[in-house]
């Protein structure tokens, strides 16, 4: 069975402080996604990372993916209540037909 | 373009009723997916589609069904209800490779009771 852990699986910070989310797994993936869900919604594509090392930004949203591709992280700068929300990883596995491969989820609480 | 659009938003059902779930896209994508969600919980794969014709059990299959007669819709039929299946169910289609990005509805919250 491929696993990806996240962690921490829940977190509640004060606005504008850092913070890192991370996603592991003893499986290579080909490429790994973070998806954003808010309340009442389904998940949505924040960013995909293709190659071991890469890093990619998005405002004050950084993701990084593992030398080794095994493993990603979430970092966020200054956090806004905007950036609540439960928060995905998900690996794409070559060996299961490009299915993705769901982490259990980080739950994101920013307080203002 | 709609995306994924799902029906009923909410039901509520008694046990050992039947139920279909409709989920249909506007994107022509060949994957499809149907996830169930737990409170506080990750995605957990009941179904998937490759296209019209071709579907496959995930990881939590029993007590589900699917059909895909077309690339359009995809619905989620639940046979004799249980408690256990109370959750928040998604469908899902995606691009294909090597973008691999799914599109998710608004979600069904499904109660047995």
């Amino acid at each position: 069975t491929q696993l990806l852990e996240q962690s921490p699986q829940f977190l509640s910070i004060q606005e504008g402080e850092n913070l890192t989310v991370y996603c592991n797994s003893s499986s290579v993936f080909s490429s790994l996604q973070w998806y954003r869900q808010e309340p009442g919604e389904g998940p949505v594509l924040l960013v995909t990372v293709v190659t071991g090392g890469e890093v990619k930004k998005l405002k004050r949203l950084t993701f990084q993916f593992g030398d080794a591709r095994k493993d990603s992280s979430l970092h966020i700068t200054a956090a806004q209540p905007g950036d609540t929300g439960l928060y995905l990883c998900a690996g794409v596995h070559m060996d299961s037909n490009y299915q993705l491969i769901w982490g259990a989820g980080t739950k994101l609480i920013i307080k203002p | 373009n709609a995306g994924v659009t799902q029906t009923p938003k909410f039901r509520i059902l008694k046990i050992g009723q039947s139920m279909t779930l409709q989920c249909a896209q506007d994107m022509n994508h060949n994957y499809m997916y149907w996830y169930r969600q737990d409170p506080g919980m990750g995605l957990k794969l009941i179904y998937y589609s490759v296209g019209a014709g071709i579907t496959d059990k995930g990881e939590v299959p029993n007590g589900y069904n699917v059909s895909r007669s077309t690339t359009e819709d995809f619905p989620l039929r639940l046979e004799l209800a249980a408690p256990s299946q109370t959750s928040v169910y998604f469908c899902a289609s995606r691009t294909d490779y090597p973008i691999n990005e799914q599109f998710f509805g608004p979600g069904t919250r499904l109660t047995v009771l």
